[in-house]
């Protein structure tokens, strides 16, 4: 079992849609990212995050460390909102400040 | 600073022959992580740096391949005798805190082995 689950694998939505990606993780970390990879492309980092919620343009990320979830938001979405979006643990109880990575989730918003 | 330089973008190689990746991390950072990612997949730690000292080491790391990181800055990653199953894009990322005390991870654009 991976130390960090995301859901959906895979999400297919219209153009506009409210979206929601989970993250979950089993081991204690101190901060939580958010990444993307459009296809072919390098991965950006969107949020770092080690407590409550972060907001950056039509993005919203939130973390509850108690419950050790993360979720990433994505408002009135676009196509070109389509990419893989990938959290990783950073960290961790022992002082092990590696990231750990899901195995992302990939959006397609259709037009 | 341009941000984090992977050297070379793709390597074409035979089996058997060795290899070696090159990663320039952004100056201040004084961390530095290698990354492997295979089509479809999450990127799966290999290993990492906090200055020139070799943190952890991933499992999936086997004795083929060796990374370093003399001087704290510069990291090469090297893989002897490649197999096919090596063929994967090879991530370098690295991340420091800012004065503001945020936490600020780059990756590199990935240098890509294709082992025949």
């Amino acid at each position: 079992k991976n130390e960090v689950e995301q859901s959906p694998q895979n999400l297919t939505a219209q153009e506009g849609e409210f979206i929601t990606i989970n993250c979950s993780y089993s081991v204690g970390i101190s901060a939580l990212h958010w990444l993307q990879q459009h296809p072919g492309g390098g991965i950006v980092s969107l949020f770092m995050l080690s407590s409550g919620k972060k907001k950056h343009g039509r993005l919203i990320a939130t973390i509850n460390i108690q419950e050790k979830h993360s979720s990433l938001h994505i408002t009135a979405s676009h196509p070109r909102d389509s990419a893989v979006y990938i959290c990783a643990g950073e960290g961790s109880n022992f002082g092990n400040e590696k990231l750990t990575f899901g195995t992302g989730t990939r959006l397609t918003i259709i037009p | 600073d341009t941000g984090v330089s992977q050297n070379p973008r793709h390597k074409i190689t035979k089996r058997g022959q060795n290899v070696t990746f090159r990663c320039d991390p952004i100056s201040e950072h004084n961390r530095l992580y290698w990354y492997r990612q295979t089509l479809g997949q999450g990127p799966e730690f290999l290993t990492y740096f906090q200055n020139e000292a070799q943190l952890e080491k991933s499992r999936l790391l086997s004795d083929r391949f060796s990374a370093e990181r003399p001087k704290g800055s510069f990291s090469t990653l090297e893989i002897q005798r490649t197999e096919q199953g090596d063929s994967a894009m090879y991530l370098c990322a690295s991340s420091g805190y800012l004065e503001t005390g945020a936490n600020v991870l780059t990756f590199g654009a990935g240098s890509r082995l294709t082992v025949l």
